[in-house]
């Protein structure tokens, strides 16, 4: 099992560009996470995903959009870059919230 | 939202026992706690769980609180790949958001 993907694994970004992070899980999770972890920080949820067609917002949403059109994958856009916007990006998915969440190896994404 | 707190860092010596401590004061009947760790430079990895009753896998051991108010990660013999940070989880109803961390340092 290949798990959680995640592409790409760095990107560097002018201000107010627009990009979308890629996460594909093969496990059939219904729930599907996405974090940003700033340097020397903790891990926030952004958005999250029940299921396909179900989205709904983390703590941190501004900035970002999601969609889930299926069980595999969640992207994650990025419209109108800011500098704010600078961090690592973790994808996680689960079979529900009981459960093990399994991660993706990260998007390292810089915004000059 | 359940909230989670955690010291910010903790040292060991290698080859002894670590309790990690976790307060979640807001977490649910039904909320179950977890635990992951990140090593440097990785993506967080489990390392356990439980609802109610004390756990114990080939990682570590989770002692529960009583009241569920609070949970200890036990690392029985920490060594130097057990430097890390980590995290407790509160899982509010479908999210589950992550406490601020514990930086392990383990000493020689």
């Amino acid at each position: 099992n290949a798990g959680v993907t995640q592409t790409p694994k760095f990107r560097i970004l002018k201000i107010g560009q627009s990009m979308t992070l890629q996460c594909t899980q093969d496990m059939n999770h219904n729930y599907m996470y996405w974090y940003r972890q700033d340097p020397g920080m903790g891990l926030k949820l952004i958005y999250y995903s029940v299921g396909a067609g179900i989205t709904d917002k983390g703590e941190v949403p501004n900035g970002y959009n999601v969609s889930r059109s299926t069980t595999e994958d969640f992207p994650l856009r990025l419209e109108l870059a800011a500098p704010s916007q600078t961090s690592v990006y973790f994808c996680a998915s689960t079979r529900d919230r009981k459960n093990i969440q399994y991660f993706g190896a990260g998007t390292r994404l810089s915004v000059l | 939202d359940a909230k989670t707190t955690q010291p910010n860092s903790m040292e060991s010596n290698e080859e002894e026992p670590v309790h990690l401590p976790c307060n979640h004061s807001t977490i649910s009947g039904t909320d179950y706690i977890h635990w992951y760790r990140q090593l440097p430079s990785q993506g967080p990895e489990y390392v356990i769980h439980g609802l109610t009753s004390n756990v114990n896998n080939r990682m570590a051991s989770l002692a529960i609180a009583e009241d569920r108010k609070s949970s200890t990660l036990i690392l029985h013999r920490a060594t130097l790949r057990d430097a890390a940070v980590y995290y407790c989880t509160g899982a509010s109803y479908d999210k589950v958001i992550f406490g601020p961390g514990t930086s392990l340092s383990v000493i020689p």
